[in-house]
């Protein structure tokens, strides 16, 4: 039973395409976040919903949105993607914020050709 | 904004060794993780810390807050404690929801 899970693990698409990435915990947290991982393995964060609410809003372009539908998923859309958007998207959750245990899914490597 | 540095960024050890790596910020925070990296990708959650010390298994995490440095030490290393580590601060700002992150640091552990 996997606790944080991503769909899909990779992703090749062409440039000026939308594309989704689907999150989901079964851990019955309240907090969940998106980060995204560089090629230099940077992680930044750029995205918090706390039950199904935006509270972190990282000065990520418009062209990504995030959808919560119930507070155990946290999807993330992408519109007109670049080859900037080329990285690995991380889906974590927390049981209320950042002081609690972070959970992290498998990641989904996005490549934007 | 906080800022968030680890050193050494690359380390290399023969398996036996003691192991530390070490996190530095900025501003004041109210939480630290400590996180594991897998050469598969995964990122596992090893340590939250808000003061003192935690130990879990060979693994030992210490945060001072006033010098605003905390330390991850692998006692007795092994090849499989070989991954990146990634120092994670919170609570600068204001803000309970977000996570500032160090660039890592690569262990290699040699047999």
């Amino acid at each position: 039973d996997t606790a944080v899970s991503q769909t899909p693990k990779y992703l090749v698409t062409q440039m000026g395409n939308d594309k989704s990435i689907k999150c989901e915990q079964n851990l019955g947290h309240d907090t969940m976040y998106w980060y995204k991982q560089d090629s230099k393995k940077f992680l930044k964060i750029m995205f918090s919903y706390n039950n199904k609410e935006l509270i972190i809003n990282e000065t990520v372009p418009n062209r990504f949105s995030p959808k919560s539908p119930d507070k155990a998923h946290l999807n993330l859309h992408i519109n007109s993607l670049e080859l900037g958007d080329s990285a690995v998207y991380f889906c974590a959750s927390s049981q209320l914020d950042f002081t609690d245990t972070q959970y992290f899914g498998p990641g989904t490597r996005l490549t934007v050709l | 904004k906080n800022e968030v540095e680890q050193s050494p960024q690359n380390l290399t050890a023969q398996e036996g060794e003691f192991i530390t790596i070490n996190c530095s910020y900025s501003v004041g925070i109210s939480a630290l993780h400590w996180l594991q990296q897998h050469p598969g990708g995964g990122i596992v959650s090893l340590f939250m810390l808000s003061s003192g010390k935690k130990k879990h298994g060979r693994l030992i995490a210490t945060i001072n807050i006033q010098e605003k440095h905390s330390s991850l030490h692998i006692t007795a290393s092994h090849p499989r404690d070989s991954a990146v580590y990634i120092c994670a601060v919170g609570g600068s700002g204001g803000s309970n929801y977000k996570l500032t992150f160090g660039k890592g640091t690569l262990l290699t552990v040699n047999p």
